[in-house]
């Protein structure tokens, strides 16, 4: 089966650091992504990984270690309306004839204060 | 491009009722998807299509639950008959490739009464 962690919540203070973990445990990888979700609204998009490293854009970097199942999104200089969930989400492959799945995890809640 | 339009966005309905969901995925994206949001679950994935035809919808959770694709421009999600366990958020997706991200609509807010 799929299995993705992720805390359910954090909190962390306007101008910090703050940094996000996503542990999986999944049937074959393919790639894993981050997006964020402003409650009420959509999902969206934030960052892909498959290969290990660490991808930086703007603010956010997202890092993946296929070794260890194990990636994190980093948040920095972080502002009032960087809070939300931020949902990991893994793609494998679905034994179906070439398809893969998607599968999230929970998410977690970011809370930004002053 | 409008991005990913869903309709209706909130919808309260008796137990019972036929409840059918629309979207108009991105033009030009030849995968569409079907997902599940409750706070117990998580974001689910329901069904996915690839160039209007179903490929995936293991997901699916029983036979009260449908999806079709006529054509390119356009899905629904039906529920017949819909009990209360089925509220929930249900978001349609669209996408370029499998490897591309997926560009979500605004969600329709299902409440089953």
């Amino acid at each position: 089966g799929q299995n993705i962690d992720q805390p359910t919540e954090m909190t962390a203070t306007e101008g910090a650091i703050v940094q996000i973990n996503c542990t999986y445990q999944t049937s074959g990888f393919n790639g894993l992504f981050w997006y964020q979700q402003h409650a009420g609204e959509a999902p969206t998009f934030l960052s892909y990984n498959v290969l290990d490293g660490l991808e930086e854009k703007g603010r956010f970097s997202s890092f993946l270690s296929r070794s260890k199942g194990y990636s994190y999104l980093l948040l920095k200089e972080l502002q009032m309306k960087d809070s939300a969930s931020y949902l990991c989400a893994v793609r494998s492959p679905y034994s179906g004839a070439g398809s893969y799945q998607l599968t999230f995890g929970k998410g977690t809640k970011l809370s930004v204060i002053p | 491009d409008a991005g990913v339009i869903q309709s209706p966005r909130h919808e309260v309905t008796e137990m019972g009722q036929e409840v059918t969901l629309r979207c108009k995925p991105i033009s030009g994206h030849d995968y569409l998807f079907w997902y599940r949001q409750t706070m117990m679950r998580g974001l689910e994935l329901l069904i996915y299509f690839n160039n209007n035809v179903p490929i995936d919808d293991s997901g699916m959770p029983e036979d009260r639950f449908s999806a079709k694709m006529p054509n390119a421009s356009f899905s629904t999600l039906k529920i017949q008959p819909s009990e209360p366990r089925d509220s929930a958020v249900y978001f349609c997706a669209s996408s370029l490739a499998l490897t591309a991200e997926a560009f979500f609509g605004q969600g329709t807010r299902l409440t089953v009464v």
